[in-house]
């Protein structure tokens, strides 16, 4: 078990809605990254936050937002829901300085 | 051409087999990570290696920074094993991770 909790665990979503995905970082750690990995594919980054402001961010729209909180917990928002946001999105959680990452079991995104 | 390149894609294996697993990458990095993804989605963390070799129990990872590759070995493999085996790196000067597509691995007993 790494300590990395993410919920939910699966959501259903239609297109066009909006949806908060929810990810506890390992104690300690003050970075969390979160990626999108479609079925099939290697993850892919969306964006880092370290210490409550985004510090990174990959080839992804505006909408796809999200926050880290003062506890390094933090969310990842996506608004108008497309069908091809259907994915696995995973959160990890390491200490700055590209140290070791843990994942979280990650949230099963399907939008119909 | 993807910055991080797996092989093989997709692996079968009797029990007892030994396995080799490879990744390139066409990045600058400090660290390479071997991450193990088992259906359902959970990714576990097996090594981060800089140079040389780490080994854990049955898992041997190797890299090679100026060749720019790293292998991932599994000895006497079991059907537990069974699971994707995903690459990673670190571009240097980046906060984020690059990542293969995977090798799946399966083992039959």
């Amino acid at each position: 078990e790494t300590g990395v909790t993410q919920s939910p665990t699966h959501l259903i979503k239609t297109r066009g809605q909006q949806v908060t995905l929810r990810c506890s970082s390992q104690s300690g750690h003050n970075t969390v990254s979160w990626y999108q990995q479609a079925l099939g594919q290697g993850p892919q980054f969306i964006f880092q936050y370290y210490r409550e402001e985004e510090n990174g961010r990959g080839n992804f729209p505006p909408r796809f937002s999200g926050l880290q909180f003062p506890n390094y917990s933090s969310e990842l928002n996506v608004n108008a829901l497309e069908l091809d946001d259907s994915a696995l999105y995973l959160c990890a959680s390491s200490l700055a300085g590209g140290a070791r990452a843990f994942f979280g079991q990650g949230t099963r995104l399907t939008v119909v | 051409k993807n910055e991080v390149e797996q092989s093989p894609q997709n692996l079968t294996a009797q029990e007892g087999e030994f396995i080799t697993i490879n990744c390139s990458y066409s990045v600058g990095i400090s660290a390479l990570h071997w991450l193990q993804q088992h259906p359902g989605g959970g990714i576990v963390s097996l090594f981060m290696l800089s140079s040389g070799k780490k080994k854990h129990g049955r898992l041997i990872a190797t890299i090679n920074i100026q060749e720019k590759h790293s292998s991932l070995h599994i000895t006497a493999s079991h059907p537990r094993d069974s699971a994707v085996y995903i690459c990673a790196v670190p571009p240097l000067n980046n906060n984020d991770m690059r990542f293969g597509a995977g090798t799946r691995l399966t083992v039959k007993p």
